[in-house]
């Protein structure tokens, strides 16, 4: 089973600003590789897959790179709203795993 | 929109039996595979099993094998997570969540259903 980790577990930034979220495979996931925001008393819905093709939900702020074992997530121009919880998951290997997430507050 | 809508809330004894559900609407239930996935209190997400309406082929995370039952009634558009004897470690929200066409990530969710197992 592949292992997910994500850093930081917290982040703090302040409103205008820039996230960066950082996730990582236990071995390599190629692009197989997804990302999802949850709010508080909210389901998780799906952000990234392919590690960098956005839902058609989110705006252009929310952006994915990276492939292998190594893969961010970056939010710009931060807003109130984009306080979540995020979450990785590789899909290249069964079963699918996720990272623990990375809760953002906008300070 | 595609829509997946959860089963209320419920408040379990240990050792009772239950069952959830999860009903798919505006897509075509039959083609596309329903995960369960669990989230225990202030904790992070994790895939249960997954199940193919189409045909009931189903498959379990090997934590969860044995411990839970994943079925559904394609008739009527709905899955099922189902426990034949609720442990207290079992109070969790569980999600469903509709697999991709393609690759195994999740591009619709349901609400949640908050599971409550206490004496």
């Amino acid at each position: 089973e592949i292992v997910m980790t994500q850093s930081p577990a917290t982040l703090s930034v302040s409103p205008g600003e820039r996230a960066t979220l950082s996730c990582r495979a236990s071995q390599s996931v190629r692009s197989n590789l997804a990302w999802y925001q949850q709010k508080p008393g909210q389901g998780p819905r799906l952000l990234i897959y392919g590690a960098s093709t956005r839902a058609a939900v989110f705006p252009a702020r929310f952006s994915g790179s990276g492939s292998g074992t190594e893969f961010t997530l970056t939010i710009r121009s931060l807003q109130s709203e984009d306080s979540a919880v995020y979450y990785c998951q590789q899909y290249n290997n069964w079963p699918p795993t996720f990272g623990p997430g990375t809760k953002l507050d906008i300070k | 929109d595609v829509q997946l809508v959860q089963s209320g809330a419920e408040v379990k004894k240990p050792g009772e039996s239950l069952k959830i559900s999860c009903k798919g609407s505006e897509y075509s239930f039959t083609n596309y595979w329903i995960a369960w996935v669990r989230q225990m209190p202030g904790k992070g997400l994790e895939w249960m099993g997954i199940i193919y309406p189409g045909d009931s082929d189903t498959r379990y995370s090997p934590s969860f094998q044995g411990q839970v039952t994943i079925s559904a009634d394609k008739s009527i558009s709905t899955a099922y997570l189902q426990w034949s004897s609720l442990k207290a470690s079992d109070t969790a929200m569980y999600y469903c969540a509709r697999r991709d066409w393609n690759y195994v990530y999740f591009d619709y969710w349901g609400q949640g259903t908050l599971v409550t197992v206490s004496s």
